[in-house]
């Protein structure tokens, strides 16, 4: 398996407050995602990177923001987190030639009440 | 941006049978199209990719086909076991940052 690890792996958190999702990856890969998953939606792009400090929004973006200052760091943060953001969330990677494999990390499962 | 759609939602065969999974894209521009297979509470992995160079590929008991004119691709799995049973994903991506373009899966149950 590619090296690529998500931290934490579960989360309950309130309404209201912020949460930030950690991807780390041992790959010096050079594009990195952030995906959620629920269910009838399969995965859906929600930032991505292809570089340090080079970050760009996905098709579902709002309510969520990004950071990447190292090239093995990509952190997915919810600045003030909604029920409607209960979900599956993965990272990927992909050494970004042209099309090639993306690795996914174990997920995160975030549940907010 | 692109659009991918995936049908069936839900496929139960026997096994032995054949199971054979469609998807559609809209992006004239894609060119990669992979598959990939998610157990239960388990992360999706790649069980195989086609680039648009190429019509068909296959992977032992594995293929994909590819109709660019038509935009559509079709994962089709021969002899099926019950290990094969998983939720299945088809995705396309071709223009931007590599970004992948995912159908909203297929679960296929194989009944032994």
């Amino acid at each position: 398996d590619a090296g690529i690890t998500q931290s934490p792996r579960h989360k309950v958190t309130e309404t209201g407050t912020p949460v930030t999702l950690r991807c780390h990856q041992t790959e010096n890969h050079r594009y990195m995602y952030w995906y959620r998953q629920d269910p009838g939606h399969g995965l859906r792009l929600i930032h991505y990177s292809y570089g340090v400090k080079d970050t760009d929004k996905g098709e579902v973006s709002d309510g969520y923001s990004v950071s990447r200052s190292k090239t093995e760091d990509f952190l997915l943060t919810l600045e003030s987190a909604t029920s409607s953001q209960t979900s599956v969330y993965f990272c990927a990677i992909s050494a970004g030639q042209p099309n090639t494999e993306a690795f996914f990390g174990q997920g995160t499962r975030l549940t907010v009440v | 941006g692109e659009n991918v759609e995936q049908h069936p939602s839900t496929l139960s065969v026997q096994e032995g049978d054949s199971a054979v999974i469609k998807c559609t894209y809209s992006d004239s521009a894609s060119n990669y199209f992979p598959w990939y297979k998610q157990e239960l509470g388990k992360r999706p992995q790649l069980i195989i990719d086609i680039r648009s160079n190429v019509g068909e590929k296959k992977d032992q008991r594995i293929a994909v086909t590819l109709n660019k004119t038509a935009k559509h691709f079709s994962l089709h799995i021969t002899e099926t076991q019950p290990e094969d049973s998983a939720v299945y994903f088809c995705a396309a991506s071709g223009s931007g940052a590599n970004n992948l373009f995912f159908g909203t899966g297929t679960r296929l149950t194989v009944i032994p």
